[in-house]
């Protein structure tokens, strides 16, 4: 069946540092994936998104890696700021269909 | 950027009564809608595709009679939760895409229900 599922559930980093959150998908015939950021008691938000036909893609400070090798998508956040800790998701869906599979999601902390 | 307006964003009720939440898109015409439930500290988990003018297609495991469904124009949807129990306390979050298929998904900013 389809599952996307994150490998670490909770990352603390230093302020200033870069983040690294990874994502696992299972479905092979994904082509759409997508970053959310999401604060408590509010509703996700986009951050970034990726096709299949790309491997990596940027945006400002983040970027999305796409290994279609082994199914795997990682989000890198450069100069982590105390503003980024909130869960965050990624999720995949296939070109016909309207549905979106969420990760469980990985919660990040920023120290300072 | 796109977007989708939820109301309430928190309502409490009795346990037995019903329950509507509104979904809406302020700035497009949204053919499709999804209904998504999120326990806390958890996923969110799709219950159900909206569609404008038919009836909604429910993921496995949902209620269609629990949780009714309505899609009546093309910027508003409406999840009720009829005789609500306590189990049924959760974050609901609509969210709808321009495009079908693929494309950014736009999310309300969720409705808190909590049963007593």
């Amino acid at each position: 069946g389809e599952s996307v599922g994150l490998h670490l559930p909770t990352l603390s980093v230093q302020e200033g540092d870069n983040s690294i959150i990874n994502c696992a998908y299972s479905n092979s015939a994904s082509d759409y994936f997508i970053w959310y950021k999401q604060e408590s008691g509010k509703g996700p938000q986009f951050i970034i998104d990726i096709r299949s036909n790309m491997d990596k893609r940027q945006g400002q400070r983040v970027t999305v890696l796409l290994n279609k090798t082994v199914k795997h998508l990682s989000l890198q956040i450069a100069a982590t700021q105390p503003g980024d800790s909130a869960v965050y998701f990624c999720a995949d869906s296939t070109s016909g269909t309207y549905k979106y599979i969420f990760g469980t999601g990985t919660r990040l902390k920023v120290l300072a | 950027g796109a977007v989708v307006s939820q109301h309430p964003s928190r309502v409490i009720c009795k346990s037995g009564t019903s329950v509507k939440i509104e979904c809406r898109s302020l700035d497009f015409q949204a053919t499709t809608m999804f209904w998504y439930r999120q326990f806390p500290k958890q996923s969110l988990m799709l219950m159900a595709t909206s569609n404008e003018g038919s009836k909604a297609t429910y993921e496995q495991g949902v209620e269609k009679d629990k949780f009714l469904i309505n899609h009546a124009s093309l910027t508003l949807s409406t999840l009720t939760v009829t005789s609500a129990h306590p189990e049924d306390s959760s974050f609901y979050i609509c969210s709808a895409s321009q495009s079908l298929g693929t494309g950014e998904l736009f999310f309300g900013e969720g409705s808190r229900l909590t049963v007593l």
